[in-house]
């Protein structure tokens, strides 16, 4: 079925390295893909989204690439920080359905200071 | 602004019981979700509304119902609870049209 999925489960950096997370996708008919970040015991947190028609958008310390040739999703976290241990999830926005994410599994990264 | 808030923050069930989770916010968002996260996985989304008195399945909706009798606020309901439904259940709240969604600090519900 459709879905979203990550690589990875785990990942672990040494502080001030720069982190590549990684997503793939089934649905090319999605509006939107975004990123959301989710500290322990906490609810996800949005970061950044990217629209379908796009390959690449920067942030604040973070850059997704979307590569629609082969489904793929990444989000490059520049200068990683201890700060920056949580879960990460890619997530599947269908504003068609109302704005229903669609979540992968997410990765977890620790970041070693 | 509170955000989004949920109550309560843990509950614990017998198979069988009946209970309400409350979902508030404060943004005047129009849209308003509810998910559960089971472990090492991520959300899913279980029913979704796009304004008061509008509410719409997501992908696992049996076992639930719920309610936007208000803008502000989005009832979920568990008529009768199943070990199954032993999940952290989180609200969601966006504009309309925008991807950013806030999420609320998530309930803990144990069903034995």
């Amino acid at each position: 079925g459709e879905s979203v999925g990550l690589h990875l489960p785990t990942l672990s950096v040494q502080e001030g390295d720069n982190s590549i997370i990684n997503c793939a996708y089934s649905n090319s008919a999605s509006d939107y893909f975004i990123w959301y970040k989710q500290e322990s015991g906490k609810g996800p947190q949005f970061i950044i989204d990217i629209r379908s028609n796009m390959d690449k958008r920067q942030g604040q310390r973070v850059t997704v690439l979307l590569n629609k040739t082969v489904k793929h999703l990444s989000l490059q976290i520049a200068a990683t920080q201890p700060g920056d241990s949580a879960v990460y999830f890619c997530a599947e926005n269908r504003w068609v359905e109302g704005g229903k994410l669609i979540f992968g599994q997410g990765t977890e990264l620790s970041v070693k200071p | 602004n509170a955000g989004v808030t949920q109550t309560p923050k843990f509950r614990v069930l017998k198979t069988g019981q009946s209970m309400t989770l409350l979902c508030a916010q404060d943004m005047n968002h129009e849209y308003m979700y509810w998910y559960r996260q089971d472990p090492g996985m991520g959300l899913r989304l279980i029913h979704y509304s796009v304004g008061e008195g509008t509410t719409a399945k997501g992908e696992v909706p049996d076992g639930y119902n719920v309610s936007r009798l208000k803008k502000q606020n989005f009832l979920l309901g568990l008529e009768s609870a199943a070990p199954s439904q032993t999940s952290v259940y989180f609200c969601a709240s966006s504009l309309a049209g925008v991807n950013e969604q806030f999420f609320g600090p998530g309930t803990r519900l144990t069903v034995l």
